[in-house]
C-alpha cells in the first residue's frame, strides 16, 4: 500500500464548475497536510496547506482533512483553464522525520 | 528572493559516468531537500539538511548518490557510476524551518542516462 494515494485521473470538468481532488494516506501519525499544484514540465508550487480537522478556504480553493478518516481533499471552485494541471497531495509525518511525502499526483482538465 | 535555483537545467550522461548537481536555495532558508521525480510519479524524497548538517536520508538512496551542504548554503548532489535508472527529474527545495514546512522548488534538472 502506498503512504499516500491519488486518483491519477485525468479529471475532466467543464469551466466554472467545482473540480473535488482526492488522496488517502496510511500513516495515522501524520499531522501536516500541502497541495502542490505542477504544471506540465514545471516544478511543484505549494497551493494549499492544513493541519486540522475540517475546512480550510483560500479563495476558490478549500482543503477539508478527516484525519479518522485519514483522507484529504482540494475543492476548486469556478475551476479555470489555468487550473488544468497535475496535483499533489503530501503528508509529513509526526514521527520527526522532517520529509514530505507525496502522492503520485492527479491531472485536472478544466475544459473551455 | 531570486527563489531556488538549480544548474545544470538538463544533463545527458552515458552509463558509468558521474554527475554532480548544484542547488542554491533561497537564501534565508535553513533547509534544504533533494527529491527525484519521474514522469507520471510524485517527487520522491531522497536527503534533508538543515544548515549544513544532512539529517535525513531515504533508505532507498543508493551508496552511488552523496550529498553536501558546505557552510549552510549552497548543495550538491552527486551521483556515481550513473545508470540508466537513474533518468529522472532531480529537484531541489528549501524551506524556512520555523513551524509550518513550506516548501519551495527549484526548476530542477533533468537527468538523461543513456
Amino acid at each position: 500500500q502506498k503512504e499516500v494515494e491519488q486518483n491519477s485521473g485525468p479529471l475532466s470538468v467543464p469551466e466554472g464548475a467545482i473540480a473535488s481532488l482526492n488522496c488517502t494516506y496510511s500513516d495515522r501519525v501524520s499531522q501536516s497536510f500541502f497541495w502542490y499544484r505542477q504544471y506540465s514540465g514545471k516544478s511543484p508550487e505549494l497551493i494549499m496547506s492544513i493541519y486540522s480537522n475540517g475546512d480550510k478556504e483560500d479563495g476558490r480553493f478549500t482543503a477539508q482533512l478527516n484525519k479518522a478518516s485519514q483522507y484529504v481533499s482540494l475543492l476548486i471552485r469556478d475551476s479555470q483553464p489555468s487550473d488544468s494541471a497535475t496535483y499533489l497531495c503530501a503528508v509529513k509525518s509526526d514521527t520527526g522525520r522532517r520529509a514530505l511525502t507525496f502522492g503520485s499526483g492527479t491531472r485536472l482538465q478544466v475544459q473551455p | 528572493d531570486t527563489g531556488v535555483s538549480q544548474d545544470p537545467r538538463h544533463k545527458i550522461t552515458k552509463r558509468g559516468q558521474n554527475v554532480t548537481f548544484r542547488c542554491d536555495p533561497i537564501s534565508e532558508h535553513n533547509r534544504l531537500y533533494w527529491y527525484r521525480q519521474t514522469l507520471g510519479q510524485g517527487p520522491e524524497f531522497l536527503t534533508y539538511f538543515q544548515n549544513e548538517a544532512q539529517l535525513e536520508k531515504s533508505r532507498l538512496l543508493s551508496d552511488r548518490f552523496s550529498a553536501e551542504r558546505p557552510k549552510g548554503s549552497f548543495s550538491t548532489l552527486e551521483i556515481q557510476r550513473t545508470e540508466q535508472g537513474d533518468s529522472a527529474m532531480y529537484l531541489c527545495a528549501s524551506s524556512w524551518g520555523q513551524g509550518d514546512e513550506k516548501l519551495f522548488f527549484g526548476s530542477g534538472t533533468q537527468l538523461s542516462v543513456l
